[in-house]
């Protein structure tokens, strides 16, 4: 079945610098990537996602990179703010096309 | 108007009782699902119901069953509760059967003692 790995576990920067998350899987038949925020004491919300036949994907200060051949995909947040400070989960959605996998889930820490 | 809402948020209970966790969502998705968040933050999908079929269930003890009285609802029933069933459950809701653009309630947060 498919498995997403995802780095780094934590990650702490400075307010107004870009935070970078990377998420590798395995299921080459993958076509949905999507990237969930969880703040304390809530569900995952999805901030962004992206599909197979497209490289790249932006919302204001959010973007998702994915490249299909490296079988990896990358949340890039720009201008981080406190609020941007959460649990942050990318997924994958494989061959069969009917189970949502999650990797491990990354704490950032936006220090101001 | 909550889109998928969980009841109870917190269930605190003894080893061996049998509890339910109730999930509505009013967005008319047609597949609901339910996910075990661990003590380490890691999310892994046990069943998912589409138009109240059973079409995935995970390796999950079968003290576990979900039950889907129609689309909008599914409830998660559980026997003989255990210590290593304390856990945060979700129920989640999308569209299609895959998990595409699910949302998430928020959770209730299950102690076993």
């Amino acid at each position: 079945g498919e498995n997403v790995e995802q780095h780094p576990s934590t990650l702490s920067v400075q307010e107004g610098d870009s935070a970078v998350i990377k998420c590798t899987y395995s299921d080459s038949a993958s076509n949905y990537f999507p990237w969930y925020k969880q703040e304390l004491g809530k569900g995952p919300q999805l901030i962004i996602d992206i599909r197979s036949n497209v490289g790249e994907k932006k919302d204001q200060r959010i973007a998702v990179t994915l490249n299909k051949t490296a079988k990896h995909f990358s949340l890039h947040i720009t201008e981080t703010q406190p609020e941007d400070s959460a649990v942050y989960f990318c997924g994958s959605i494989g061959e069969y096309g009917n189970k949502l996998v999650f990797g491990a889930g990354t704490i950032l820490r936006v220090k101001s | 108007d909550t889109a998928v809402s969980q009841t109870p948020k917190y269930l605190v209970t003894q080893m061996g009782n049998d509890k339910s966790i109730k999930c509505e969502q009013n967005l008319g998705h047609d597949t609901m699902y339910w996910y075990k968040q661990d003590s380490k933050k890691f999310l892994k999908i046990m069943f998912s119901y589409n138009n109240k079929e059973l079409i995935i269930n995970e390796t999950v003890p079968n003290r576990f069953s979900p039950k889907s009285p129609d689309k909008a609802h599914l409830n998660l029933h559980i026997n003989s509760l255990e210590l290593g069933d304390s856990a945060v459950y979700f129920c989640a809701s999308s569209h299609g059967t895959g998990g595409t653009e699910a949302f998430f309630g928020q959770g209730t947060r299950l102690t076993v003692v």
